[in-house]
């Protein structure tokens, strides 16, 4: 099994839909957890952190679900510029350190 | 913008060759990580140093190595290129709340 599972997608939708992205984590004794955004061929951004109590940035509200070791990104009235890929990312602390795991991302296509 | 530098941009190698990446980090970021993303694929972490000492390293041969310098800088070394080494290298340091600023990568191909 994958440390992080993401469905790769590409999700398509329409300018203006709510579009939720789902992933699972492995590992019991991750910390912290982020989304990034990645543009092609383009380097990985951070999108937003995600807390235990949920947390909304604008258009993007993210969730984590420790027990079911489960985070969601949720994006409303997507927008053309949102296209992108999406990754989850999870920190755990190791013997050798801190380390962060990406999953392989979802595709996402706003359309006209 | 994020204030991490790599260069070069692109390479290209051959099979058997040795090749350095280098990367310069924001002031102040004790913390660099390097990456690999093949095509399609999300980053998997190659290793990590903190304060010029590796303290973390992912599923890759010894054949992978680096270092980190003093002034924030870091090199990503890889000794007898495969083909299945051609990929996007990252380098990102680390700020607070363990948040990654990525430089913009070094695509390398491997021929």
């Amino acid at each position: 099994r994958k440390e992080v599972e993401q469905d790769p997608g590409p999700f398509n939708v329409p300018e203006g839909a709510t579009v939720a992205f789902n992933c699972t984590y492995s590992n019991s004794a991750s910390q912290s957890f982020f989304w990034y955004r990645q543009d092609c061929r383009k380097e990985p951004k951070l999108l937003m952190s995600v807390y235990s109590s949920g947390n909304e940035d604008g258009r993007f509200t993210a969730q984590l679900n420790r027990a079911s070791q489960y985070i969601s990104l949720l994006i409303r009235d997507s927008k053309l510029s949102d296209s992108a890929t999406y990754l989850c990312v999870v920190n755990f602390l190791t013997g050798g350190g801190n380390k962060l795991t990406f999953g392989t991302g979802t595709q996402l296509k706003v359309e006209l | 913008e994020t204030g991490v530098t790599q260069s070069p941009t692109h390479l290209i190698k051959t099979r058997g060759q040795q090749v350095t990446l280098r990367c310069s980090s924001q002031s102040g970021h004790n913390t660099v990580s390097w990456y690999q993303q093949a095509l399609g694929q999300g980053p998997q972490f190659i290793f990590q140093y903190y304060r010029e000492e590796e303290n973390g390293r992912g599923n890759f041969p010894p054949r992978f190595s680096g270092l980190q310098f003093p002034n924030y800088s870091s090199e990503l070394n890889v000794n007898a290129l495969e083909l299945d080494d051609s990929a996007l290298y990252l380098c990102a340091s680390r700020g607070p709340n363990e948040k990654l600023f990525f430089g913009s990568g070094t695509q390398l191909s491997v021929l």
